[in-house]
């Protein structure tokens, strides 16, 4: 099963936004709406930030967003803070049932 | 509150197994799947496998088919993963993660992760 791709690595200023995208097959994302984005503070556990393609769990700030459009996520962060700067994963159910994560992405708050 | 504590660390010789537990509170566990997923240093994350705690279906990553075993044991409310034939490739932090039914389609309690060494 081969990853979702994600951006090995992004950079972007305090306050503005950014956009990281992940692309998978037709046999992941492209039929299912099932994708979720987790955070990852180094040493830390991964948290849950979205599911189902668009929805914040309870907690998780608005500046979080998320989208899909055909094979292709995307998780945008707007008004980006120090606390942003983080590993960010996205992942999703394929059609057989197993679960596949994108290679992930490292995001630098310059 | 919601949480997944797992067991402590290990040292494994290569062709050995190992067995990891999560042992959830907080939450309906019947009502949730358990996932396992490992994070090699510096590495992705990488799902290993599932269980389907009520009914007790497993589902399975195919690279570790072979040799992987998920259970869990409902009167301790803990899930265990048992990874046989260990080469230093497995050296990682194996974390379980659950996703509750009903709640969010996402996994939203992690436990603190496990450090498994392959090491001869």
């Amino acid at each position: 099963q081969s990853a979702l791709t994600q951006p090995a690595s992004m950079s972007e200023s305090p306050g503005q936004s950014i956009t990281i995208s992940c692309t998978g097959t037709r046999i992941d994302l492209d039929d299912y709406n099932s994708v979720s984005w987790y955070q990852q503070h180094p040493g830390k556990a991964p948290k849950l930030i979205i599911y189902d393609v668009n929805n914040r769990p309870s907690g998780v700030s608005a500046r979080f967003s998320a989208s899909k459009s055909g094979s292709t996520a995307s998780l945008t962060i707007s008004g980006l803070q120090a606390e942003d700067e983080a590993d960010y994963f996205c992942c999703s159910y394929t059609s057989s049932g197993t679960v596949v994560f994108g290679g992930g992405t490292k995001l630098t708050v310059l | 509150q919601m949480q997944l504590v797992q067991s402590g660390p290990e040292v494994k010789r290569p062709g050995t197994s190992v067995k990891v537990s999560c042992e959830a509170s907080g939450f309906s566990f019947v009502s949730s799947a358990v996932q396992w997923v490992r994070q090699a240093r510096g590495q992705g994350l990488e799902w290993i496998g599932r269980i389907a705690v009520g009914s007790g279906d497993t589902g399975f990553a195919q690279k570790f088919q072979e040799r992987v075993t998920i259970t869990r044991d409902m009167a301790t409310s803990t899930v265990y993963l048992d990874l046989s034939s260990l080469r230093s490739e497995d050296t990682a932090v194996y974390f379980c993660a659950a996703i509750r039914w009903g709640a969010v389609s996402g996994m939203d309690v992690w436990g603190q992760g496990t450090t498994v060494t392959v090491s001869s």
